[in-house]
């Protein structure tokens, strides 16, 4: 079945690091690829998406390129900022009947001032 | 406008108890799902509706019981609560023909099992 392995947390950053968090996943068929974010107390956002290789999504700074050959979806940004801290979720939407969202584990990001 | 609300956000409540989770979409979409957070953080999917009819259900205890009166609305029924369902409850929507569309998820609802 299809699965998704993330970075293993949690990370800490000095504010204006550069942040990357990896991914890959396993799944039959042409996947579309996301990252989710989950700010404390609240629900998951989207962040950004690709849904076919060598897009790339872009959101608010963060960068993810969908890479076919290598499976890979990871999550880049240039210069982290205390507002970023969150739980980051990378996501697959396969090809079954319900097209639902298979998770990673999420990745904890801290970014200090 | 919430596209997907869910309600209550928080439920505490005794062992042995039943209780429900309310989720309703605006979105217009054809798919529900119901996730369960563990303290991890680990999501993982539990059920899954499309135009009111069950087409997943993960290995989760029978005690929950998901109910979709439209397709604007998937319900999630717990009987005989336990310690261990203490979790925060997600509930999503899509689109299904739209496999590269994302999904919306509710805020959450936290039960807590004393």
């Amino acid at each position: 079945g299809d699965s998704v392995t993330q970075m293993e947390g949690p990370v800490t950053l000095s504010e204006e690091a550069f942040l990357t968090i990896n991914c890959t996943y396993t799944a039959t068929g042409y996947p579309s690829l996301f990252w989710y974010v989950q700010y404390p107390g609240e629900g998951l956002q989207l962040l950004l998406k690709a849904t076919k290789a060598d897009d790339k999504g872009s959101n608010k700074g963060f960068e993810a390129t969908y890479r076919k050959e290598t499976t890979s979806f990871h999550l880049e940004k240039g210069s982290v900022q205390v507002s970023d801290s969150a739980v980051y979720f990378c996501a697959l939407r396969g090809s079954g009947s319900a097209r639902q969202l298979t998770f990673g584990s999420g990745t904890q990001l801290t970014v200090l001032p | 406008d919430t596209a997907v609300s869910q309600t209550p956000k928080y439920l505490v409540t005794q062992m042995g108890n039943d209780k429900s989770i309310k989720c309703e979409q605006n979105l217009g979409h054809d798919t529900m799902y119901w996730y369960k957070q563990d303290s991890k953080k680990f999501l993982k999917i539990m059920f899954s509706y499309n135009n009111k009819e069950l087409i997943i259900n993960e290995t989760v205890p029978n005690r929950f019981s998901p109910k979709s009166p439209d397709k604007a609305h998937l319900n999630l029924h717990i009987n005989s609560l336990e310690l261990g369902d203490s979790a925060v409850y997600f509930c999503a929507s899509s689109q299904s023909a739209l496999g590269y569309t994302e999904a919306f998820f509710g805020q959450g609802t936290r039960l807590t099992v004393v």
